[in-house]
């Protein structure tokens, strides 16, 4: 079965700061990887999905995750934080024939003035 | 626009008293679920359609039920809501069955509060 963990529910940076969150997944097989976020009152956005080829995968808003599969990670960077992007994120996995997105637990992501 | 639109956005009900939450896809995706999502949980699936007339249980089934008459709507139901039951609720829609490579566009939520 697969799964996904989030490192630290909670994460701080300051306004400029780099924003580093975490994310390991458990797979069998080749998983299809995903970073959701979710602004306060509204639903899930995708940030950005990693399913083959290049492993560095760029985003909206500056965002860009690395899928290393020696490590199981798929860590969401930004180099430069900014106050809008205080939300909620989820990473997900999936495979090719599932039916259904398996979630992390979401880490909220705060930014400090 | 292409969108996932649920409705109610927020919803107190009591226990035992019949509600449906409604979602509907403008995107003749064939693929739609209903996730629910809890503090230090994340989100986990309740059901799921693969198209009209199909639906299967996900990780969190008890206490819901669907169904999949026309492919645009998929409604929520909870027969006699309990306290357990209080939560954020999602619908999701995809392009194709079994294929996860599009993602899923979501809805904006439901939250669920029963008394």
């Amino acid at each position: 079965a697969q799964s996904v963990t989030q490192l630290g529910s909670h994460v701080s940076v300051s306004e400029g700061a780099l924003v580093l969150l975490r994310c390991n997944y458990s797979s069998s097989v080749p998983p299809y990887l995903f970073w959701y976020v979710q602004y306060p009152n509204q639903g899930l956005q995708l940030l950005l999905k990693y399913t083959t080829g290049a492993t560095l995968v760029k985003g909206i808003n500056g965002f860009e995750a690395e899928f290393k599969k020696s490590e199981t990670s798929f860590h969401l960077t930004k180099p430069s934080a900014h106050m809008s992007d205080a939300a909620e994120y989820f990473c997900a996995v999936s495979q090719e024939g599932a039916q259904k997105l398996v979630f992390g637990q979401g880490t909220r992501l705060t930014i400090n003035p | 626009e292409a969108q996932v639109t649920q409705n109610p956005r927020y919803l107190i009900t009591v226990t035992g008293k019949k509600l449906t939450v409604t979602c509907s896809q403008n995107m003749n995706h064939e693929y739609m679920s209903w996730y629910r999502q809890d503090p230090g949980l994340g989100l986990r699936q309740i059901y799921y359609s693969m198209n009209v007339e199909v639906t299967d249980k996900g990780d969190v089934p008890e206490g819901y039920k669907v169904s999949r008459k026309e492919k645009r709507n998929f409604p929520l139901i909870l027969e006699s809501p309990s306290p357990n039951q209080t939560s954020l609720y999602f619908c999701a829609s995809s392009l194709s069955t079994g294929r996860a490579i599009y993602g899923y566009t979501f809805g904006s939520g439901t939250r669920l509060t029963v008394v």
